[in-house]
């Protein structure tokens, strides 16, 4: 069964902390994507990476890195958490394909305090 | 710019009856089309795709859905709604590459 999975469900964190979340999937794709998901506004794309050590910013980059240094694996950094930042974050991964599926992971909910 | 618009944010059914989520997009390209699902705790599900063949396509579980250029619609449709399908409803376009675009979703309720 292929998976994407994220490690951290749920994660309590204080303002001023760096935070990592962590992805990985086993279906040997390109492509990788962090969104975040908020209650109204569907999922709107943080950063993607098409290669490894490769990434693009998304539609709203502020406030996070990425890292990729291996091709199954995709982390999303918060160098100073907010708590604007509370959020469910989604990873998701895709193949070559353009019009290709995306497969989610179940999502890491983070609360900034 | 691309866009997704689903008409509804909450949609009220019972069981037995049929269900109909509605997405208008604008697309300056020939879009492919999707449909997820998101059910409690859980990450999106692909319920189905249009990638410019049939123009009706159907999906897991039941679901439909009909790509009408002239609308600009892709609506989702079910003839008979069952419990298991409660559940948050996205569409999504994908005007080019990897660039997706999310609607903001739909809540269906499926009442007993």
């Amino acid at each position: 069964d292929v998976k994407v999975t994220q490690s951290s469900r749920y994660l309590v964190k204080r303002t001023g902390e760096k935070v990592f979340l962590e992805c990985v999937q086993d279906m040997d794709h390109e492509n990788m994507f962090w969104y975040r998901q908020d209650p109204g506004l569907g999922l709107r794309l943080i950063y993607f990476s098409y290669d490894v050590k490769m990434k693009e910013k998304g539609d709203i980059p502020e406030g996070y890195s990425v890292s990729r240094e291996k091709k199954e694996r995709f982390s999303l950094i918060l160098e100073s958490a907010s708590t604007n930042q509370t959020s469910m974050y989604l990873c998701a991964s895709k193949g070559r394909d353009l019009t290709g599926e995306l497969f989610f992971g179940e999502g890491s909910r983070l609360t900034v305090l | 710019a691309q866009s997704v618009t689903q008409l509804d944010s909450h949609v009220s059914v019972s069981e037995g009856t049929p269900v109909l989520l509605r997405c208008n997009y604008s697309s300056s390209y020939s879009p492919s089309l999707f449909w997820y699902v998101q059910h409690p705790n859980k990450g999106l599900q692909l319920l189905l795709k249009y990638t410019s063949a049939a123009t009706l396509v159907k999906g897991i579980n039941g679901f439909e859905a009909e790509f009408k250029k002239s609308e600009t619609s892709f609506h989702l449709t079910k003839p008979s709604a069952h419990m298991s399908d409660a559940a948050e409803y996205f569409c999504v376009v994908t005007p080019y590459g990897n660039k997706l675009v999310f609607g903001a979703g739909t809540i269906l309720r499926v009442k007993s």
